[in-house]
């Protein structure tokens, strides 16, 4: 049973617009929610994350919304740059006594960002 | 960048034999993790530790064994590899632990199983 889904495999845009990935969860006890990024033969880069008492995060070109009542957050790259071509994970937390905080992370979503 | 190195960071081994990795961190946090990355299942939590001695499961932990004998070293063991094992090897490092800690992630070790 996936917990956290990220339903988009990829997404292309154009250098300097929006980019805009999602994410759905399922455990409603999660209460902390993060996005990684990843180029390729690295390890996974932490970017941005949002507690369950917030439902918007910002920093610098990033943002994260949070809806908890839809189970959904969502990854905002504002202007988009051709080095934000990557793969980014989102990953959720709490889950109380059967997840013990561990971290749960989606499939990814391939970003590539046309110049 | 978070001082986590790990090794070796490519590796090719026969089906049956013993395999272990190894992570290093220079942060001297608490928590450590190991992770799989495998297509179509994001990153996957096979066993993790919260102090030095101190080991817990993960999601996917058969077949898998870990030590912590000191703060900065956490080695996974595949004590007889297969096949399905082949994947790419994620440790992970954090300062406070769950629920609300942010883990920070090394190179990875990508291991092939023949």
């Amino acid at each position: 049973d996936q917990q956290v889904k990220q339903n988009s495999p990829s997404l292309s845009v154009q250098e300097g617009r929006i980019s805009i990935l999602n994410c759905d969860y399922t455990n409603s006890m999660f209460d902390y929610f993060l996005w990684y990024k990843k180029y390729p033969a690295e390890g996974p880069t932490f970017l941005i994350s949002i507690s369950s008492i917030k439902d918007k995060n910002e920093d610098g070109r990033f943002t994260v919304f949070l809806n908890k009542s839809a189970k959904h957050l969502s990854l905002h790259i504002v202007p988009s740059q051709p080095g934000d071509s990557a793969v980014y994970f989102c990953a959720a937390s709490g889950g109380g006594s059967s997840n013990t905080g561990k971290l749960i992370f989606g499939q990814g979503t391939t970003l590539q960002v046309k110049p | 960048d978070a001082g986590i190195t790990q090794s070796p960071r490519h590796k090719v081994t026969e089906t049956g034999t013993p395999v272990t990795l190894r992570c290093h961190q220079t942060e001297n946090h608490r928590y450590m993790y190991w992770y799989r990355q495998d297509p179509g299942h994001g990153l996957r939590l096979i066993h993790y530790s919260y102090g030095v001695k101190d080991t817990d499961k993960g999601e996917v932990s058969d077949g898998y064994s870990v030590s912590r004998s000191k703060t900065e070293d956490f080695l996974l063991t595949l004590e007889s590899a297969t096949s399905s094992q082949t994947s790419v090897y994620f440790c992970a490092i954090s300062e406070n632990g769950p629920p609300t800690d942010t883990q920070y992630f090394g190179p990875g070790t990508r291991l092939t199983v023949l």
